[in-house]
């Protein structure tokens, strides 16, 4: 079955400290890998998409990383700042006719001042 | 520039009424999407639009039928409320369909709907 999972939950930094978030996923067979940012009461705007031969790829403070072997994907936020309070959502793209779009649940993400 | 645009923002149904929410885009898209996303779960596809002319069932069609109406717009339809029906939905456009191509999927910002 196709899923991806994403880690943790949710996450509380302080302002001006880097943060890591997780994906893994079990998608087959793999398009690509893309990395969404939703603000509450707002829709998803994409941050990075990766196809299988991107290892990493950066938008401004965020940089994803892609381990196509491994199954397993990262963003990762430098210097956070208090709008990066969000929720980082990781979805997977099905190589196939039509679209086949797998959704994370997401990551919550709180910067404290 | 818009980009998506949803309406009505927010909804109240009573169960078994009906409504059709409105979705436009002004990027030229070919390819048009409506999601519901609800607590504690993933964006869930209910149905899609892959071009001006043709729409195709997702993952949760079951109550809801979509229109394309024109490349702009397109429109999803409750004919019958229920609670379970109570989401937050937004439609989405890409240049091209998503899945296969590396197009990113450009969002509004939802419709909340609360059936009673």
């Amino acid at each position: 079955k196709n899923q991806v999972e994403q880690s943790p939950q949710s996450l509380i930094i302080l302002e001006g400290k880097n943060c890591t978030l997780q994906c893994n996923y079990t998608v087959s067979p793999f398009s690509n890998l893309r990395w969404y940012k939703q603000d509450t009461g707002r829709g998803p705007v994409s941050l990075t998409i990766m196809t299988f031969s991107e290892n990493t790829k950066s938008n401004g403070r965020y940089t994803a990383t892609l381990d196509a072997d491994t199954k397993q994907s990262s963003l990762h936020i430098t210097a956070s700042q208090l709008s990066d309070s969000a929720s980082y959502i990781c979805v997977v793209s099905v190589y196939q006719a039509g679209t086949a779009l797998i959704f994370g649940k997401g990551t919550t993400l709180s910067v404290s001042s | 520039n818009a980009g998506v645009t949803q309406t009505p923002k927010f909804q109240v149904l009573k169960t078994g009424q009906s409504m059709t929410l409105q979705c436009a885009q002004d990027m030229n898209h070919n390819s048009m999407y409506w999601y519901r996303q609800d607590p504690g779960m993933g964006l869930r596809l209910i149905y899609y639009s892959a071009s001006e002319g043709t729409t195709d069932k997702g993952e949760v069609p079951n109550g809801y039928n979509v229109s394309r109406l024109n490349k702009r717009e397109f429109s999803l339809r409750l004919e019958s409320a229920a609670p379970s029906q109570t989401s937050v939905y937004f439609c989405a456009s890409s240049e091209s369909i998503a899945g296969g191509s590396n197009q990113p999927q450009h969002f509004g910002d939802g419709t909340r709907l609360s059936i009673l």
